[in-house]
């Protein structure tokens, strides 16, 4: 069956480094690849989109690579920062949204 | 712009009583989604809308039931509730696209079945 891991232990960084989430994934052929944030409380916000096509993308601090051989996507903030802290959702997809399935998330902690 | 709108956002049932989750989206969205989040565990798609009047099974569907008579509404309805639906329900609603797929998320209601 299609399954996506994150990582489940939680991330604790120093403000100012850079935070590294991964997301693996098995039996699954995406057409693309979603990173979503989730506060404590709150739904999930779109952050990134990357493509299958596509081996890497940039938006602000955020960089997310994308490797179809080795099923995996890494996920960096650079320049950490305490309101950075959250739960970070790594989904998949193919065709419409009603195709994507989503990871555990892996929960980020950015000491100042 | 609100969004998308969940109501209610708290609610405690006692096993065997029913209720409905309401959904409105404001962006004139074709689909619409409900998901359910437990601990642990990744969103899982309950039922899905590609449009007004349709609606479709997604991964656990059991136990729930869905209608969408108006375009910006999506609502999930549970007859007969069971402590194994307590969780926190997010409705999501997105494009008619099949190149991205970004959903607009909700914030959640949470349910509790005793």
């Amino acid at each position: 069956s299609q399954k996506i891991e994150q990582n489940s232990e939680a991330l604790n960084i120093q403000e100012g480094k850079t935070a590294t989430l991964t997301c693996n994934y098995t039996n699954y052929s995406p057409a693309y690849l979603q990173w979503y944030r989730q506060d404590p409380g709150r739904g999930p916000v779109f952050l990134l989109l990357i493509r299958e096509n596509e081996k890497e993308k940039r938006k602000e601090r955020l960089k997310v690579t994308f490797d179809t051989t080795l099923k995996q996507s890494l996920f960096h903030i650079t320049a950490s920062q305490p309101a950075d802290s959250a739960t970070y959702l790594c989904a998949l997809g193919s065709g419409g949204g009603f195709k994507t399935i989503f990871g555990a998330g892996t929960r980020l902690f950015v000491k100042a | 712009n609100a969004g998308v709108t969940q109501t209610p956002k708290f609610r405690v049932l006692k096993t065997g009583q029913s209720m409905t989750l309401l959904c409105a989206q404001d962006m004139n969205h074709e689909y619409m989604y409900w998901y359910r989040q437990d601990p642990g565990m990744g969103l899982r798609l309950i039922h899905y809308s590609v449009g007004e009047g349709t609606t479709a099974k997604g991964e656990v569907p059991d136990g729930y039931n869905v209608s969408r008579l108006k375009k910006q509404n999506f609502l999930l309805g549970l007859e007969s509730a069971a402590p194994s639906q307590t969780s926190v329900y997010f409705c999501a609603s997105s494009r008619r696209t099949r190149n991205t797929g970004e959903l607009f998320f909700g914030e959640g209601s949470r349910l509790t079945v005793l």
